[in-house]
């Protein structure tokens, strides 16, 4: 089976712009979270998506925001990026029945 | 608020050292605790543990839970350079919602 794949992998932006990633999952995994991952707070949660639904939410500003299309592919948006929003930000996918999860190899954002 | 603590935060230890890595939680209504071990890009699964006192094991990493106490150790002996990594610890609770620990980064000195 082919893993968890995130585009694109690096992008720069400049603060106020917004940004789009992309995560595909594997085949037949349902579920689809987001995590950002930074050098002082480790691996934070963003989001999870079950067949198209937001399914838990973490504590991030309503500049993060996300979505799943039904073949499960997701993307996360972030609006009016900040210098603070740079980080790698980690896709993961899991069996709905199952915890463990698949991580993409991540898209890394610099914000400047 | 659900929260996962992991310790030591980093540790250097020399080839061949034994060393345990260790995770506490706090949850609501525990699922499952996971292993993950993180090189340069994305983690990998590593174990899940859901049964207290049940070790898991692999090769020279083995795991196990303590439920009363809330806790759990990971073990590699015999370390080797490639085991250089940061380790994480994740919890599932009663919404499904998977928490990390911040991770503890180790070093293994040739």
């Amino acid at each position: 089976k082919a893993g968890v794949t995130q585009t694109p992998r690096y992008l720069i932006k400049t603060r106020g712009q917004q940004v789009t990633l992309s995560c595909s999952p594997i085949s037949g995994h349902r579920s689809v979270s987001w995590y950002q991952q930074t050098p002082g707070q480790g691996l934070q949660f963003l989001f999870e998506y079950f067949s198209e639904t937001q399914r838990n939410k973490g504590n991030f500003p309503g500049r993060f925001s996300g979505r799943q299309f039904s073949n499960s592919r997701s993307e996360m948006n972030v609006s009016t990026l900040e210098l603070g929003d740079s980080a790698l930000y980690l896709c993961a996918s899991r069996a709905s029945e199952y915890y463990e999860q698949y991580f993409g190899p991540g898209t890394r954002l610099t914000v400047t | 608020e659900d929260k996962v603590v992991q310790s030591p935060l980093s540790l250097v230890v020399h080839e061949g050292d034994t060393v345990t890595l260790n995770c506490s939680y706090e949850v609501t209504n525990f699922r499952s605790l996971l292993w993950y071990k993180q090189e340069k890009k994305a983690p990998t699964f590593l174990f899940m543990l859901t049964s207290s006192g049940i070790e898991k094991k692999s090769g020279r990493l083995s795991s196990i839970l303590d439920k009363k106490e809330l806790f759990s150790i990971l073990n590699i002996t015999a370390t080797q350079t490639g085991d250089s990594a940061i380790y994480l610890c994740a919890v599932a609770n009663r919404d499904d919602k998977i928490i990390f620990g911040k991770g503890t980064r180790l070093h293994i000195l040739p």
